[in-house]
């Protein structure tokens, strides 16, 4: 079973600009999450799908974020415009319930300069 | 206050040796409870879950005291493997409401010398 995916490995983008960054969930998960660790903080929880619908983006930071899950399979997070700020690891993990354990990709890392 | 705290470390010790970590978490209705691993420039990953009653799983035991919103794994015989970030991570999501949100420690480093 393939894994949860996310595209691009790296990014390096400048102040200003926009990346959009995709996760790939496991095959059959409708549940998919997204989460960032910004450098010497702890990783913090962006949102939640079930399949297309937003069911909790209560960590987004601001309006600058944008997340969409087309179709209830893969999703992609936009930043746009990104910010210093914004540079870290950003992680997608999915899961088949609500209740069970999440599997993680291996993340974006974003750097903003 | 941070939702969830843990002691940073790193804890250097060597083969052989028993470490514990321990985590403290602020929201007494938080559901359910782990601990991750994360190695260096990787994605956590699920070591195991804690439960109340404590759980083992070979050379690993994770304990959960409600009361005192406590959380601690214990690593026996450390191997050179075992060397990583710990992250003492807690689910404030509601099941039933269909809401799974986990709440990730800082992490505690462990490195392993022979």
């Amino acid at each position: 079973e393939a894994g949860v995916t996310q595209f691009p490995s790296h990014s390096v983008i400048e102040k200003g600009q926009t990346v959009t960054l995709r996760c790939d969930p496991i095959s059959g998960h409708d549940n998919l999450y997204w989460y960032r660790r910004v450098m010497g903080k702890e990783i913090k929880f962006l949102l939640h799908f079930v399949k297309e619908s937003k069911q909790d983006e209560s960590g987004m930071p601001n309006n600058r974020f944008l997340a969409e899950r087309t179709g209830g399979t893969y999703s992609t997070l936009k930043v746009q415009p990104a910010e210093l700020e914004d540079s870290g690891v950003y992680f997608c993990a999915s899961s088949p319930e609500v209740d069970y354990g999440y599997t993680f990709g291996s993340g974006t890392r974003l750097t903003v300069v | 206050r941070k939702e969830v705290e843990q002691d940073p470390g790193p804890f250097n010790v060597p083969e052989g040796a028993t470490v514990a970590f321990n985590c403290t978490y602020s929201n007494s209705a938080s559901q359910s409870f782990f601990w991750y691993r994360q190695d260096c420039r990787k994605e956590p990953k699920l070591l195991m879950s804690v439960y109340s009653s404590g759980n083992e799983d070979g050379r690993f035991t994770a304990q959960l005291n409600r009361a005192s919103q406590y959380i601690s794994l214990l690593i026996r015989d450390s191997k050179l493997s075992d060397s990583a970030t710990y992250l003492c991570v807690v689910n404030e999501g509601m099941f039933s409401g269909g809401y799974n949100k986990l709440i990730f420690g800082a992490g505690t480093r462990l490195a392993v010398h022979p």
